[in-house]
């Protein structure tokens, strides 16, 4: 069966203190891996997207990095603004269609 | 260019009653997918619609149905709302070029917040 898992749960970082987020999934056909950030009360806003093992994708504070069974989200000095819940979802394909699976996300509080 | 957008935001119901929410994808998105998120189950799947017929489908009852129109704009009708799907319903657009399954990012739009009393 398909599943996501992430982990933690919930992570609380002092501001500056690095870490990283784990996405781990057991899909077969997988297509791509994507990651999101969602704030309270709004929908999820596009992040990076992975196609391959070995891929990395940078954008400000974030790295992301895929393996052929996981993938982390890497976060160097984060600020108070990057306070958030990020979610990860990977698209399978099927005979003829694909969908998407997520994850239930981590939620980041970090602290100043 | 301008987001996906959602109306309307914000929605009271009570049991039994019916709703319609309302979908406009980003100028040039051919696929739109709907999703119901909720505390306890994150992000579930209900359906994709790609040029006005319905691609995919998640395990929802037939209480929940959809539609695309020609200007790729797309409606959720949930019937007999019951308690249980009072939630934040997606609606997230992907250009989708290939004719078939593509890998095209998915983008979303704010959500209507569904209460059902």
């Amino acid at each position: 069966e398909d599943q996501v898992t992430q982990s933690p749960e919930a992570l609380r970082l002092q501001e500056g203190e690095s870490s990283s987020l784990n996405c781990s999934y057991t899909v077969s056909g997988l297509r791509g891996l994507f990651w999101y950030r969602q704030d309270p009360g709004k929908g999820p806003e596009f992040l990076f997207t992975l196609y391959s093992a070995g891929e990395e994708k940078e954008k400000e504070r974030l790295k992301a990095t895929l393996t052929k069974k996981e993938s982390f989200l890497h976060i160097t000095a984060p600020k108070p603004e990057d306070s958030a819940t990020y979610l990860c979802a990977v698209q399978r394909r099927t005979s003829g269609t694909y969908k998407y699976i997520f994850g239930t996300g981590t939620r980041l509080k970090v602290l100043a | 260019k301008a987001g996906v957008t959602q109306t309307p935001r914000y929605l009271i119901k009570t049991r039994g009653q019916q709703v319609t929410l309302s979908c406009s994808p980003i100028s040039g998105h051919r696929s739109v997918s709907w999703y119901q998120q909720t505390p306890g189950q994150g992000l579930q799947f209900l359906f994709e619609y790609f040029s006005e017929t319905q691609r995919n489908k998640g395990n929802f009852p037939g209480r929940f149905s959809g539609r695309q129109f020609s200007n790729s704009r797309s409606e959720m009708n949930v019937s007999t709302l019951e308690l249980g799907d009072s939630a934040l319903y997606l609606c997230a657009s992907s250009l989708d070029k290939d004719p078939g399954p593509s890998t095209d990012t998915q983008y979303f739009g704010p959500g209507t917040r569904l209460t059902v009393l």
